[in-house]
């Protein structure tokens, strides 16, 4: 059972426009919501994250938005740029004792087209 | 600057071996984890330790041990390796409520 979701495999998106990635989930327990970028052959690094007391978290040209009523969040990159193609994970914890540690979506492709 | 290093960014085993992988990171610390990402699958959590000498199954912890004798220091042991443990690798470290930070990874091939 997938607690947590991204639906879109790939995503192509003309430079400079603005680049939206859906993450969906399950589990009403997270608490804690994270997005990471892989490039091939490297390490995900994180980008932004956004715990569920806020709807919002924005760090330069990247916006996470948060829906708990839906279960959804979106990481909004605007303007996008070439160096912004990568696979983008999503991934949500709960501060349940332990280690929380993170559940991870499988991943969305985003290739920014010149 | 943080990092977590991996032992080896590549490694090539036969069906059988015992297989060592090791991570380091400098940050202090208290929780480590290791996954391992195939295609299509994302990143799936094999084990994760919140403490020295602590460890919990994550969901694909068969076939795989791990070790924290020191608090910068997370090892996975695969005790027999298979082909189906073909894959990427990744340490992760991170204090609780914050962003974690990852390992360049081990692709590691079983033959």
């Amino acid at each position: 059972d997938q607690q947590v979701k991204q639906n879109s495999p790939s995503l192509s998106v003309q430079e400079g426009r603005i680049s939206i990635l859906n993450c969906d989930y399950t589990n009403s327990m997270f608490d804690y919501f994270l997005w990471y970028k892989k490039y091939p052959a490297e390490g995900p690094t994180f980008l932004i994250s956004i715990s569920s007391i806020k709807d919002k978290n924005e760090d330069g040209r990247f916006t996470v938005f948060l829906n708990k009523s839906a279960k959804h969040l979106s990481l909004h990159i605007v303007p996008s740029q070439p160096g912004d193609s990568a696979v983008y994970f999503c991934a949500a914890s709960y501060s349940g004792g332990g280690a929380d540690g993170l559940t991870f979506g499988k991943g969305t492709h985003l290739i920014i087209q010149p | 600057d943080v990092k977590v290093t991996q032992s080896s960014r590549y490694l090539v085993k036969r069906t059988g071996e015992k297989v060592f992988l090791e991570c380091v990171q400098d940050m202090d610390h208290e929780n480590m984890f290791w996954y391992r990402q195939d295609p299509g699958l994302g990143l799936r959590l094999i084990y994760f330790s919140y403490d020295v000498k602590m460890k919990e199954k994550g969901d694909i912890p068969e076939g795989y041990s791990v070790s924290r004798e020191k608090k910068e220091r997370f090892s996975l042991i695969l005790e027999s390796a298979s082909t189906n443990q073909t894959s990427m690798y990744l340490c992760a470290s991170r204090r609780a409520g914050l962003g974690g930070f990852f390992g360049p990874g081990t692709r590691l091939t079983v033959l």
